[in-house]
């Protein structure tokens, strides 16, 4: 069980819009500690795709933007395309574990 | 562009130690934070420790007592070792890379490799 909670799954259909949200708690994401999201493609390793709650490392696209709102984060993904299907995890640190901690992990599927 | 590479065996005995190794390229590893991350078959990503420039490191307390993590800056390299390892150890490691002022931030990471624990 993480300490960070991510739905198991979204769906959408192509164009449409979908946010993954990251529920954590007062030792870690309400403790304003950075938020980070990972795109995981099948069988790859993940690859950063936003950074300190808000940032897109360059080349990704400004269709995944990130936000944080007290002890939960969203991921949106906008103008969804094929290419997005895969899996998406949320990172914090945790002042009462005294390290990174990652959510479940969320697998998007594009319909 | 900082490049990360894992090696290993990819079979080890149970009971036995686990033994990785990173070698960094394309930049300098003093300038960065080195983590070790694992993802058993299926599941989600689970943190298992940071080496810092100096050599000091960070673990995660959940594998604290089996966990050693080290710097070899002469060869561009940090290394894992999890001692007395289980069936539940079985995974795919990365190696990855944190900046000096975000070091909870994995900007790179190595392609992974998978270590299987089984006699």
């Amino acid at each position: 069980q993480s300490v960070l909670t991510q739905p198991p799954s979204v769906s959408g259909a192509p164009g449409q819009r979908v946010t993954i949200s990251c529920i954590g708690s007062n030792s870690n994401i309400g403790a304003a500690y950075d938020v980070h999201w990972y795109q995981q493609l099948p069988g790859t390793a993940p690859r950063l795709l936003i950074y300190g709650d808000t940032n897109r490392p360059s080349g990704v696209p400004d269709r995944f933007s990130g936000s944080k709102s007290g002890t939960s984060a969203s991921l949106a993904i906008t103008g969804l395309q094929a290419e997005d299907e895969a899996d998406y995890y949320c990172q914090s640190y945790d002042s009462s574990l005294r390290g990174s901690i990652f959510g479940g992990g969320t697998k998007l599927t594009v319909l | 562009q900082v490049q990360l590479q894992e090696s290993g065996p990819g079979l080890v005995e149970p009971s036995e130690t686990l033994s990785l190794t990173c070698t960094v390229s394309g930049g300098s590893i003093t300038t960065s934070y080195w983590n070790w991350i694992r993802q058993p078959a299926g599941r989600g990503l689970e943190w298992i420790g940071r080496v810092y420039p100096s050599g000091s490191t960070s673990y995660n307390p959940s594998l604290k007592s089996r966990v050693t993590l080290s710097l070899d800056t002469s060869k561009s390299q940090f290394s894992l070792k999890l001692t007395s390892v289980t069936a539940a150890d079985t995974a795919v490691y990365y190696c990855a890379r944190a900046p000096l002022d975000k070091l909870h931030k994995f900007e790179s990471w190595g392609q992974g490799t998978l270590v299987t624990v089984s006699s």
